[in-house]
């Protein structure tokens, strides 16, 4: 099944809004990705949360890693039609066979202009 | 630095057919993945290598074969190419496993 699920699956967002997109995992994660993929193009490494807790942000992007090690959000601000694409995280586990990166499904994001 | 880069782009084989992918790095990483990307299932890994001479089998491995004759180079073939398989393939290399996974631009591949 699913190690690491990814919610909203799809988003729809006003340029000039604010969204957030969702990663949860039914384990403890030792550390989870981000990555970007834009529209025909492939997958592109963002960031990466070890810590409990963990806040980092980049520019208008801000990722949370849960006091857990369970869940992580990346909240966008001001979107803009460059945010376009689909969003992956990606998180590690010992209990994911051999201690493999699983990913999400992805949050594909759409910009409304 | 090319990064990864992946041969050919873009291939259309009829069922029963035979094919290799390529896939190259320069960046002298250790690791090497190969993933398949369906329309809502996100990526799944096929196959992987920790190092030259070496690989092990994901999370869908049935119906691949991979070899990593150099460390450069990680291939995957499909011996008897199936509809199922119609999918992109990407793979990607790290430095270390914990590390960041570097992606190549990606085959599309459609089985008839």
């Amino acid at each position: 099944g699913q190690q690491v699920m990814q919610i909203p699956q799809y988003q729809h967002v006003q340029e000039g809004e604010d969204f957030t997109t969702y990663c949860n995992s039914s384990t403890t994660l030792s550390n989870i990705q981000w990555y970007k993929q834009r529209p025909g193009g492939h997958p592109v490494f963002l960031i990466q949360l070890v810590k409990s807790g963990e806040v980092k942000k980049q520019k208008r992007l801000t990722f949370q890693f849960g006091e857990a090690k369970k869940n992580s959000s990346l909240h966008i601000t001001a979107t803009q039609t460059t945010d376009v694409g689909t969003y992956f995280c990606a998180g590690r586990s010992p209990l994911y066979g051999n201690n493999r990166l699983a990913f999400g499904k992805g949050n594909q994001v759409v910009v409304i202009p | 630095n090319a990064g990864v880069t992946q041969t050919p782009k873009f291939r259309v084989l009829k069922t029963g057919q035979s094919m290799t992918l390529l896939c190259a790095q320069d960046m002298n990483h250790e690791y090497m993945y190969w993933y398949r990307q369906d329309p809502g299932m996100g990526l799944r890994l096929i196959h992987y290598s920790v190092g030259e001479g070496t690989t092990a089998k994901g999370e869908v491995p049935d119906g691949y074969n991979v070899s990593r004759l150099k460390k450069q180079n990680f291939l995957l073939g499909l011996e008897s190419a199936a509809p199922s398989q119609t999918s992109v393939y990407f793979c990607a290399s790290s430095y270390e496993d914990s590390e960041t996974q570097y992606f190549g631009p990606g085959t599309r591949l459609l089985v008839l």
